[in-house]
């Protein structure tokens, strides 16, 4: 079982604050790691994809690092807004050719106004 | 491109009724995927499909469970004889392998 653990599991903010979150996986066999912001009542949206060790991608307010050696990507939101609030999930391909995902657990953002 | 649908969006049923959804992926991607999510818990891994073929089927996936894609385009989720256990979100995604995969609104499923 490839787990993928992600802390923390909540977090509240102010409007304007800055926020990181991380998520943890298997450093063995490391093929990518994907991040998924998922509002409520939406379906799950596709930030990122990072594949290389040292990879840093950024969307807007919105940044991800990655560090593959020892198994970890930070998720970072600088200025944070009431319309960031939602869940942020993590996710690896099980290392086989379905490329099915496994998930964290996920973070729940509420920033309030 | 519409998006990836799913149908129907809620879903309100007794225990020991059959329930059936559907996805219906981005027409021109290959690979479709099913997943569960209960609460507080990320997606869960159900099964998958290249075109029409059902390729992998995990073992949370009980044998109550069955998974179509006739010719390769919409796929459906049947879960017979439901139990308590079964409330969850079903999501289903589309994509081609080594990409990212595109989500449904997901089905929620609420047994009485």
């Amino acid at each position: 079982i490839l787990n993928v653990e992600q802390s923390p599991q909540s977090l509240h903010v102010q409007e304007g604050d800055s926020t990181n979150f991380t998520c943890s996986f298997p450093s063995s066999n490391f093929y990518a790691l994907h991040w998924y912001r998922w509002e409520t009542a939406k379906s799950p949206e596709a930030l990122f994809v990072m594949t290389l060790n040292g990879d840093e991608k950024k969307k807007g307010r919105i940044s991800a690092t990655l560090n593959t050696k020892e198994g970890y990507s930070y998720l970072y939101i600088k200025g944070s807004q009431p319309e960031d609030s939602a869940t942020y999930l993590c996710a690896h391909p099980g290392g086989d050719s379905s490329y099915k995902l496994i998930f964290g657990s996920g973070t729940r953002l509420l920033v309030r106004p | 491109d519409t998006g990836v649908s799913q149908d129907p969006r809620h879903k309100i049923t007794k225990r020991g009724q059959n329930v059936t959804f559907r996805c219906d992926p981005i027409s021109e991607h290959n690979r479709l995927y099913w997943y569960r999510q209960t609460l507080g818990q990320g997606p869960e891994f159900l099964t998958y499909f290249q075109n029409e073929a059902q390729l992998e089927k995990s073992r949370l996936l009980s044998d109550r469970f069955s998974a179509e894609r006739p010719k390769g385009s919409f796929s459906t989720l049947e879960i017979q004889r439901t139990e308590q256990g079964d409330s969850a979100m079903y999501l289903c995604a589309s994509g081609f392998p080594n990409q990212p995969q595109h989500f449904g609104d997901g089905t929620r499923l609420s047994i009485l």
